[in-house]
């Protein structure tokens, strides 16, 4: 059975910083790229970053270029997502999401993480 | 940057058929994923690759893509069919959804 267990969020200042894990298991983790996507309160999805299944390439949304950088521990079974220079308007559940590729720009999401909440807020 | 435009709301009545576009330029160049979303819920895919159902997905869900627009169908729609629904593309390495429409059986 896949599991993703996403972890690591909570209530941030505007500025801060935090790193958000997902932990996988029921499938091979380095053969399948992954994505975070996350979703404001009663907005839409929105696509963050994207990472191959050998961690060798990236992708990312405008809104977060420069300012949040996906990872992966292949050994580890975890997907990673370092959030700096945090502003309001990054307040979302976070979703981890499984990629049908591994090359990491295509392809699409058949499974997802429950998601875990970031608030930023003073 | 790319654009996906789909509908705020969509209304159908129970055994309908309901119909939620997604229109995007030359969207028919790409593949068309569409996931549905009910509240408190993760996304969960229900077409992939404009027009191919995933195991486990009802057949009364099907895609087409054509010009530059893709449209999800369900067909003798049930209450338990009400949720969000969003379109999906790449467009230059990037991941693109829609803006997501509401669909209320009634």
């Amino acid at each position: 059975e896949v599991k993703l267990l996403e972890s690591g969020g909570g209530l941030v200042q505007p500025g801060g910083s935090l790193r958000l894990s997902c932990a996988v298991s029921g499938f091979t983790f380095s053969s399948y790229a992954m994505s975070w996507v996350r979703q404001a309160p009663g907005k839409g999805l929105e696509w963050v970053s994207a990472i191959s299944g050998s961690g060798t390439n990236t992708y990312n949304g405008d809104s977060v270029k420069g300012r949040f950088t996906i990872s992966r521990d292949n050994s580890k079974n975890t997907l990673y997502l370092q959030m700096n220079s945090l502003r309001a308007e990054d307040t979302a559940i976070y979703y981890c999401a499984k990629q049908v590729s591994g090359g990491g720009n295509s392809g699409y999401f058949d499974y997802w993480g429950q998601g875990t909440l970031v608030a930023v807020s003073s | 940057s790319y654009e996906l435009t789909q509908p705020p709301s969509v209304s159908v009545s129970p055994g309908q058929t309901a119909s939620i576009t997604c229109s995007g330029d030359k969207l028919a160049h790409k593949y068309a994923f569409w996931y549905q979303q009910k509240p408190g819920q993760s996304p969960v895919v229900v077409i992939y690759q404009d027009n191919k159902r995933p195991s486990g997905i009802p057949e009364r869900f099907s895609g087409s893509n054509s010009g530059n627009t893709a449209t999800l169908t369900i067909s003798g729609t049930q209450a338990m069919d009400e949720a969000d629904y969003s379109c999906q593309a790449w467009d230059s390495n990037t991941v693109v959804f829609g803006g997501g429409t509401k669909l209320t059986v009634l």
